[in-house]
């Protein structure tokens, strides 16, 4: 079964600083994989998801994440964290079936001045 | 801009009630899910639905039932609520786009409290 493993639930940083949020996946097939956000008191948001095209994907907001086969890893970046970053990430993947998706436990980011 | 509205931001019911969680969307999305938010555990998926009428469990169907008579609707009812299910619960809906769920949209969560 499609699943995946976020390290580290809690996440600090300074502003300017770069963000790195780690996601570790477990597929049997080519996963789809995904990055949501959720900002206080709000739904998650899509922010960038991997299909299986480049491996470098871009999202909203400046973050990015790289898609490596070898390490079955998927970790979020943003090269200088703002205080607006401030929020929890959820990784994700779709599941078998290809109906719906399973998330992380996710990370909380925090941005210190 | 797609909208998933969920009928209710808090919700206080007591053990033992019958509960009615309601979503609406109103992008003719094929798909609907519900997922229920616990901190340290993330999203789990209670039951999803891919066309009116179809349902399929999730991860952690038990004490839960869904119904989805029309295509903009799903429904989420606990049919006798217990402290254990106090948690937010996320709506989301998709497009199925060549066969695969597209990138879910999320309504903004009901928080149930069940005392």
């Amino acid at each position: 079964a499609q699943s995946v493993t976020q390290l580290g639930s809690h996440v600090s940083v300074s502003e300017g600083a770069l963000v790195l949020l780690r996601c570790n996946y477990s597929s049997s097939v080519p996963p789809y994989l995904f990055w949501y956000v959720q900002y206080p008191n709000q739904g998650l948001q899509l922010l960038l998801k991997y299909t299986s095209a480049a491996t470098l994907v871009k999202g909203i907001n400046g973050f990015e994440a790289e898609f490596k086969k070898s390490e079955t890893s998927f970790h979020l970046t943003k090269p200088s964290a703002h205080m607006s970053d401030a929020a929890e990430y959820f990784c994700a993947v779709l599941r078998g079936g290809r109906r719906a998706l399973t998330f992380g436990s996710g990370t909380r980011l925090q941005v210190q001045p | 801009d797609v909208k998933v509205t969920q009928s209710s931001r808090y919700l206080v019911k007591r053990t033992g009630e019958k509960v009615f969680l309601e979503c609406v969307q109103d992008m003719d999305h094929e798909n609907m899910f519900w997922y229920r938010q616990d901190p340290g555990l993330g999203l789990r998926l209670i039951y999803f639905s891919y066309d009116v009428k179809m349902k399929e469990k999730g991860d952690i169907p038990e004490g839960y039932s869904v119904s989805r008579e029309k295509k903009e609707r799903f429904s989420l009812i606990l049919e006798s609520a217990s402290t254990n299910q106090t948690s937010m619960y996320l709506c989301a809906s998709s497009p199925t786009d060549r066969g695969i769920v597209s990138p879910l949209h999320f309504g903004n969560g009901t928080r149930l409290t069940v005392t």
